[in-house]
């Protein structure tokens, strides 16, 4: 099956500051890879997403780079705000199967 | 987006007793819905995919008959733990998949189980 990784666990970045998450992914047929928000005692709130036939999404701040050939993926946010200290999932799924999800980095922006 | 509202947000309940959560699909009909255990610090762990009609597909090492689940309405999915002990207690969230695009995912509020 499918086996995600992701790094690192945790993260500290200064207000301003760039924060990159990698993930990498061992099914090479995997073909869709989202990224998810998680507060405190509420769900994952899905905040980027990107498919196999795209090497790179942005929103804003946010963006999502994907190398398929070393089958890894990485999230990019620029100007960190303290509100998006939070724990950030990747995932990657292969057509309709299930997810399958990264262990998670917690990130913390400080003022 | 899509919106997938999950209800309680918290519950505690005595020992012996059975909880239900419900995640209902509000905007889409969904006809496969998901349930995932969360753990402190630790990521998501898939209990069971709900298909509407039929029978929940558990995953490896998930008890059928403590989890119950019936997914009776294409916007309704339900998880009952029965005769929950503390070691039950835990943060559920369920997920559907809005459209015919099976792959995107959006997730509920969760539910965090106290059982005392």
């Amino acid at each position: 099956g499918e086996n995600v990784e992701q790094h690192p666990s945790t993260l500290s970045v200064q207000e301003g500051d760039s924060a990159v998450i990698k993930c990498t992914y061992s099914d090479s047929a995997s073909n869709y890879f989202p990224w998810y928000k998680q507060e405190l005692g509420k769900g994952p709130q899905l905040i980027i997403d990107i498919r196999s036939n795209v090497g790179e999404k942005k929103d804003q701040r946010i963006a999502v780079t994907l190398n398929k050939t070393a089958k890894h993926f990485s999230l990019h946010i620029t100007e960190t705000q303290p509100e998006d200290s939070a724990v950030y999932f990747c995932a990657a799924i292969r057509g309709y199967s299930t997810l399958t999800f990264g262990k998670g980095t917690m990130l913390l922006v400080s003022p | 987006g899509a919106v997938v509202s999950q209800h309680p947000s918290w519950v505690i309940c005595k020992s012996g007793t059975s909880v239900k959560i419900e995640c209902r699909s509000l905007d889409f009909q969904a006809t496969t819905m998901f349930w995932y255990r969360q753990f402190p610090k630790q990521s998501l762990m898939l209990m069971a995919t709900s298909n509407e009609g039929s029978k929940a597909t558990y995953e490896q090492g998930v008890e059928k008959d403590k989890f119950l689940i019936n997914h009776a309405s294409l916007t309704l999915s339900t998880l009952t733990v029965t005769s929950a002990h503390p070691e039950d207690s835990s943060f559920y969230i369920c997920s559907a998949p809005p459209g015919s695009v099976a792959t995107e995912a959006f997730f509920g509020q969760g539910t965090r189980l106290t059982v005392v």
